[in-house]
């Protein structure tokens, strides 16, 4: 592993199916974030964590979950998946002495 | 609320130069960077500015002023790989990234 990974690459969900986006660092960054990005919109925080057993809620939280059981997995759950949570979602993870994000390659998520 | 405005959409000659502009309204500021994100790819890290004045890095350059809540990247040299969307974020008094839509760039042979 180089980087941050993502799993999956894409996937289509039916509506109230629960999911789960894997993240995984090797860069030994202290802090990630999960983000969404929409058409015509800026990228939007869901959750973060700046350390390994802590996260915060970001922007846009509700109908995701979050777990940082260690430094290089930051999970995020979609309980009971909805249309509106059809969307490109990025993780990252930023190093503590330059507070620069480095993005994951993306997941691209369908919900029907 | 906390803005970050871009232009949605520029064009460009390969071999010209482009500006790019960024202004903000932010609570707090702890630095404001440009990232690079290609159709279909992830963003990627370009420039970081948190004092104010020009940072050059080879065909790129960022500038910053605080009072006026202001950046701008600058691209010279147009290539075709330029072709991308550029992202511009300030880090707030929470160390949280606002980002703005993105300006799409398109270069024109």
């Amino acid at each position: 592993i180089a980087g941050i990974t993502q799993a999956p690459t894409s996937q289509i969900l039916a509506a109230g199916r629960r999911m789960t986006l894997r993240c995984t660092q090797d860069m030994r960054h202290n802090a990630m974030y999960w983000y969404r990005q929409d058409l015509g919109l800026g990228l939007r925080l869901i959750h973060y964590s700046n350390t390994a057993g802590t996260t915060g809620k970001g922007e846009v939280p509700d109908g995701y979950s979050v777990s940082r059981a260690n430094t290089d997995d930051f999970p995020l759950t979609l309980a009971s998946a909805v249309p509106s949570q059809t969307s490109v979602y990025f993780c990252a993870s930023s190093d503590s002495n330059t507070d620069t994000q480095y993005f994951g390659p993306g997941t691209r998520l369908t919900v029907l | 609320g906390q803005n970050i405005d871009q232009p949605t959409e520029m064009t460009a000659t390969e071999g010209a130069i482009v500006q790019i502009n960024c202004t903000y309204q932010t609570s707090g500021f702890n630095g404001l960077f440009w990232y690079q994100q290609h159709a279909g790819e992830a963003p990627t890290f370009l420039s970081y500015n948190v004092l104010d004045g020009l940072e050059e890095k080879g065909r790129f350059s960022s500038f910053l002023s605080r009072s006026k809540g202001y950046s701008y990247l600058l691209l010279k040299e147009l290539q075709m790989k330029d072709s991308a969307s550029y992202l511009c974020a300030v880090m707030d008094s929470n160390y949280q990234l606002i980002w703005g839509a993105g300006t799409k760039l398109i270069i024109k042979p």
